[in-house]
């Protein structure tokens, strides 16, 4: 199977700062990475996602990063905002199964005032 | 719905109860998908159904975790004679299509407590 592993496990930064969280996967056909924000007693829900294809994408304060050949990625938050401090899981799907989706164990993320 | 929908949001068990915990995918959604997530770590995957077939359950921990969908739309987990291990948040997400290239789409879960 897939084998995901995320660091930081939490990360504090003053407002304004940005933030990276990386992620490595193991299985090689992977071609889909969804980054996902959980905040507290909520569902995770994705913030963006990046195929194969791309090496880079970005949506206004978000940006994730893709590294195909060293089987890594990774979030980049900038200019962070209260409003960000949450944890962010990373995921990988697994070729070899229909569906089965791996995450990360999770980063909390705190935005210092 | 707007969104994925599931019932209870928590749920307390005395050891060796019987649950069933609920799920109302996003409607006309095909695929439905079942996590548990413990304190503190990312979610598992248990099992994923396309309509009403239950296309794999290798997550599931135990011959005491069931799930079902019978008509493809809302699905139900169930856990016989629960465990104190089995506390955790149950989620459940869907996706419109099949394909494992779709972001998924999340409940806000069941916290199970077995005392």
């Amino acid at each position: 199977g897939e084998n995901v592993e995320q660091h930081p496990s939490t990360l504090s930064v003053q407002e304004g700062d940005s933030a990276v969280i990386k992620c490595t996967y193991s299985d090689s056909a992977s071609n889909y990475f969804p980054w996902y924000k959980q905040e507290l007693g909520k569902g995770p829900q994705l913030i963006i996602d990046i195929r194969s294809n791309v090496g880079e994408k970005k949506d206004q304060r978000i940006a994730v990063t893709l590294n195909k050949t060293a089987k890594h990625f990774s979030l980049h938050i900038t200019e962070t905002q209260p409003e960000d401090s949450a944890v962010y899981f990373c995921a990988a799907p697994y070729s070899g199964g229909y569906q089965k989706v791996t995450f990360g164990t999770g980063t909390k993320l705190q935005v210092i005032p | 719905g707007a969104g994925v929908s599931q019932s209870p949001r928590y749920k307390v068990a005395k050891r060796g109860q019987d649950v069933a915990l609920r799920c109302d995918p996003i409607s006309g959604h095909v695929s439905l998908f079942w996590y548990q997530q413990a304190l503190g770590q990312g979610p598992e995957f248990l099992t994923y159904f396309q309509n009403e077939a239950q296309l794999d359950k290798s997550g599931l921990p135990s011959d005491r975790f069931f799930a079902e969908r019978p008509e493809g739309s809302v699905s139900t987990l169930k856990i016989q004679r629960t465990q104190q291990e089995d506390s955790a948040v149950y989620l459940c997400a869907s996706i419109s299509g099949s394909s494992y290239n779709s972001p998924l789409h999340f409940g806000n879960g069941t916290r199970l407590t077995v005392t």
